[in-house]
């Protein structure tokens, strides 16, 4: 069964610094991965995706992610952090079923930034 | 264009009651997906549907049901409510695998239920 685990229930960054929350994956054949990020009391926003092709995936808000097929890690970063980032993000795989579908959510991780 | 659409936004029922949720997809978009979030945990597949048929089921009990409607809006029902199902419940819709795209979900704002 395909699964995502993320390690840090929260990660604290000052504002101007990188930020990497962290994502490892378990699938069998090729993985399709996510990164999503919820607001308070909001429905998820994608955020960007690793399909195949080059490893560094370029997202919104200036997000990027790196696939690592050695390490089995799908860590979202993104180079200068801004207080508006602080939200919950959520690492996610699509698992193939018979006729449909179904997305596998990590269970979270909180990010704070902090002015 | 509009986004996801759920009804209700909030509501609050009592232990044994029944619920509704209601969902409208994105314009074009033929597949939706039902997820609860309970309070800090990430979202659990419940159902997914495509041309009005179940394509994918997740670990709940049959107290909980769905349906998919001509114009691709859906229902989730849920039966004999139980505290256990207060949660946020996100419907989320996509374009269907074998359209050569990726299939990433486009969420609601979701309903909250709290059952007391």
């Amino acid at each position: 069964a395909q699964s995502v685990a993320q390690p840090e229930d929260q990660v604290n960054v000052a504002e101007g610094n990188p930020l990497t929350v962290k994502c490892t994956y378990s699938v069998s054949g090729n993985p399709y991965l996510f990164w999503y990020v919820q607001y308070p009391n909001r429905g998820l926003q994608f955020l960007l995706k690793y399909i195949t092709g080059d490893n560094l995936v370029k997202g919104s808000y200036g997000f990027e992610a790196e696939f690592n097929k050695s390490q089995t890690s799908f860590h979202l970063k993104k180079p200068s952090a801004l207080v508006s980032d602080s939200a919950l993000y959520f690492c996610a795989v699509r698992d193939m079923g018979r006729g449909g579908f179904k997305t596998i959510f990590g269970a979270g991780t909180r990010l704070f930034v902090k002015a | 264009d509009a986004g996801v659409t759920q009804s209700p936004t909030h509501l609050i029922k009592t232990r044994g009651q029944q619920v509704t949720l209601r969902c409208s997809p994105i314009s074009g978009h033929k597949s939706v997906s039902w997820y609860q979030q309970v309070l800090g945990q990430g979202p659990q597949f419940i159902f997914q549907y495509y041309e009005k048929e179940e394509r994918g089921r997740g670990n709940f009990p049959d107290r909980f049901s769905a349906r998919q409607f001509p114009n691709y809006s859906s229902e989730l029902n849920v039966n004999a409510l139980l505290l256990g199902d207060s949660a946020l419940y996100l419907c989320a819709s996509s374009l269907p695998p074998g359209t050569g795209l990726t299939g990433e979900l486009f969420f609601g704002e979701g309903s909250r239920l709290t059952v007391l």
